[in-house]
């Protein structure tokens, strides 16, 4: 079984919805993250948590929510889809001692129409 | 413009040739990381370089960290068609809290 696995794999969405998308890890990390991956760009941080108690803004947070809840849960909200949050979204997780190495899901591509 | 420039975005080349990748930045970073992604997956870590100058071979691939610790390469010898994928490199600055920084990728295919 995955150790970081992300649903949906797949969505397509209207503009104006309200979307979740969901991470669980059997890692037993303390640390779990949101990217987004755009063509060119490389993977840009959403948000992040370094425990359960712990929510940090990323580089592009604006129109995103995060909720944390438990040690093996991270999910990320999209209040109200817009286009160009089309989009690779990537739940990554690291534990805090070996804080460099990540470990990623297999990705949600999200399509706002 | 982005912290972690990456060089080039694509590159095609024939089974058995080598290839070379680069990663750049004004910044100084504590650590660097390579890693490759494949079509439907996420990233996967290659290697994690944390030393100026610092060399580390992973069968055909050989990972430099510049002396600097600003810039980073990836040299692939006799590539195969399972070397095809995009390279990403990411680094860490501690005064950024540690957060990966990752570069725009490169996108390698490798042709039988």
């Amino acid at each position: 079984d995955a150790d970081v696995t992300q649903t949906p794999r797949n969505r397509i969405t209207k503009t104006g919805k309200r979307i979740m998308l969901e991470c669980s890890q059997t890692k037993g990390h303390d640390r779990m993250y949101w990217y987004r991956q755009d063509p060119g760009l490389g993977l840009r941080l959403i948000y992040y948590s370094f425990d359960v108690k712990d929510i940090n803004k990323g580089e592009i947070s604006d129109g995103y929510s995060v909720s944390r809840q438990a040690q093996a849960k991270f999910s990320l909200s999209l209040e109200s889809a817009i286009p160009n949050q089309t989009a690779l979204y990537f739940c990554a997780t690291s534990d805090a001692n070996i804080r460099d190495t990540q470990y990623f899901g297999p990705g949600t591509r999200l399509t706002v129409l | 413009t982005q912290l972690l420039e990456q060089s080039p975005q694509f590159l095609s080349i024939q089974e058995g040739e080598n290839l070379t990748v680069y990663c750049n930045s004004s910044s100084v970073f504590s650590s660097l990381q390579w890693y490759r992604q494949e079509p439907g997956e996420g990233p996967v870590l290659l290697v994690t370089v944390v030393t100026g100058g610092e060399v580390k071979k992973l069968k055909r691939l050989t990972f430099q960290f510049g002396d600097a610790r600003k810039d980073s390469s990836l040299h692939i010898t006799a590539a195969q068609p399972g070397d095809t994928g995009l390279y990403l490199c990411a680094g860490t600055i501690k005064a950024a809290g540690n957060k990966l920084t990752f570069g725009g990728g490169t996108r390698v295919l490798v042709k039988p």
